[in-house]
């Protein structure tokens, strides 16, 4: 069981916005603003589209933004693409008193 | 441009103890606060972190898998290298080593697929 949690699909039409959640614990999400977000394609490596909550690294569209309530981070995905289909993994750093990194279990995009 | 690349064998035995070097280009592992760690993805389920590796030769582990993980870095020739002892078919998976900033995975490897079978 991943440590964070993500509801295991999401779907949306080309042009809308879909919203992902994820949801922890006060001891990674809640306590530090180190979440990050990765869109994975199959069969390729993730890639980093957001961090420190809200930060996208260069060349990531402004489509996509990210911000965090108490526990729970979300990733938000604004004029849906067919390229945006994707699986989404949410992290945060967890300190390092506890375990570091955490991931949590992604979520499938659907574009309809 | 940052680029990461794993390497190591693609079939291991069960008990039999595996080796992955990362080695990477475009930054220097002896910058502060620069880290490498591993994740791995078994086939169809979800990304799991195993161990990072700080510029300043900080280590940290997953807790579930730390009795079996060891991470070390040799920063003149840009490698970081994970072991994994006792595999079992369950550790199938495939190895990623991607870059770390910010306390985030900036840039990932292309990942490696190791598979635990007699």
């Amino acid at each position: 069981q991943s440590a964070l949690t993500q509801p295991p699909s999401a779907s949306g039409s080309p042009g809308q916005s879909v919203t992902i959640s994820c949801t922890g614990t006060s001891s990674d999400v809640g306590g530090y603003n180190y979440v990050s977000w990765y869109q994975q394609h199959p069969g390729k490596a993730p890639k980093l589209m957001i961090y420190e909550v809200s930060k996208r690294p260069s060349g990531v569209p402004d489509r996509f933004s990210g911000s965090k309530s108490g526990n729970t981070a979300s990733l938000t995905v604004s004029g849906l693409q067919p390229e945006d289909e994707a699986d989404y993994y949410c992290s945060s750093y967890a300190g390092s008193d506890n375990l570091n990194v955490v991931f949590g279990g992604g979520t499938k995009l659907t574009v309809l | 441009q940052i680029t990461l690349k794993e390497s190591g064998p693609t079939l291991v035995k069960p008990t039999q103890t595996l080796t992955l070097t990362c080695t990477f280009s475009g930054f220097s592992l002896s910058t502060s606060g620069v880290g490498v760690g591993w994740i791995r993805q078994p086939p169809g389920k979800a990304l799991e972190w195993l161990a990072l590796i700080y510029w300043d030769d900080d280590k940290s582990y997953s807790p579930t898998l730390k009795s079996r993980l060891t991470i070390t870095k040799d920063t003149s020739r840009n490698q970081v290298v994970l072991t994994m002892t006792n595999m079992d078919p369950v550790d199938t998976a495939t190895y990623y080593c991607a870059h770390r900033r910010s306390s985030s995975w900036f840039s990932w490897g292309q990942g490696t697929l190791v598979t635990v079978s007699s």
